[in-house]
């Protein structure tokens, strides 16, 4: 199973936008509406931000938001703050029963 | 609020074998489904293996199947990593974590336990 395909790395200023994209293929991202979204801070364990492409957990800040459109998915942060800077991945359920992520992108918060 | 811990990390030789735990609490462990992922040092995430809340169903990332198995015991709140024929490329920090509701809500992570394969 190939992993995702995420740029290495992406950047905005504070109270900016930003847009992670995320692509896959029809047996992954594209097949299921079973992607998430993980914000992982240096020498800290994931976060999930996103779930079932479009879902916030509890506690979770809307400003972080999820879309899909056919094998590719994106994850939007509005608002950006610098709290915000760190590496985020997305991941996908597979048609074989596994879980495939992407390689990760660095957010810097200029 | 549910918490996750894992242990048994260390320092391994290449051929070698090692066994992680992962000790869950406040929340019915045997509802949930548990993974185990790994992270090698500087690189991203990788899923690693998946079961089910009563241990009949098993999946796991071809890099690992048939050297890897996950079990669980559900009256210690547990489940566990078997490693066996331990290479240099399985060196990572090893996280459990538990699957709510679908196929995709990795809601709890443990802290990782660091394994090092090295001669």
């Amino acid at each position: 199973q190939s992993a995702l395909t995420q740029p290495a790395s992406v950047s905005g200023s504070p109270g900016q936008s930003i847009t992670i994209s995320c692509t896959g293929t029809s047996s992954d991202i594209g097949g299921y509406n079973y992607v998430s979204w993980y914000q992982q801070h240096p020498g800290k364990a994931p976060k999930l931000i996103i779930y079932d492409v479009t879902k916030w957990p509890s506690g979770v800040s809307n400003r972080f938001s999820g879309s899909k459109s056919g094998n590719t998915a994106s994850l939007t942060i509005s608002g950006l703050q610098a709290e915000d800077e760190a590496d985020y991945y997305c991941s996908s359920h597979t048609s074989s029963s596994t879980w495939v992520f992407g390689g990760g992108t660095k957010l810097t918060v200029l | 609020e549910a918490q996750l811990v894992e242990s048994g990390g260390g320092s391994v030789q290449p051929g070698g074998s090692l066994r992680l735990s992962c000790e869950a609490s406040g929340f019915s462990f045997i509802s949930y489904e548990m993974n185990w992922f790994r992270q090698a040092p500087g690189k991203g995430l990788e899923w690693v293996a998946f079961i089910s809340g009563r241990g009949t169903t098993t999946y796991y990332a071809d890099s690992v199947k048939g050297r890897f198995t996950i079990s669980r015991d559900n009256a210690k709140d547990s489940v566990f990593l078997q490693m066996n024929s331990l290479r240099a490329e399985d060196t990572a920090v090893y996280y459990c974590a538990r699957l709510a509701v679908g196929w995709s809500k990795f809601d709890y992570w443990g802290q990782g336990t660091l394994v090092t394969v090295s001669s």
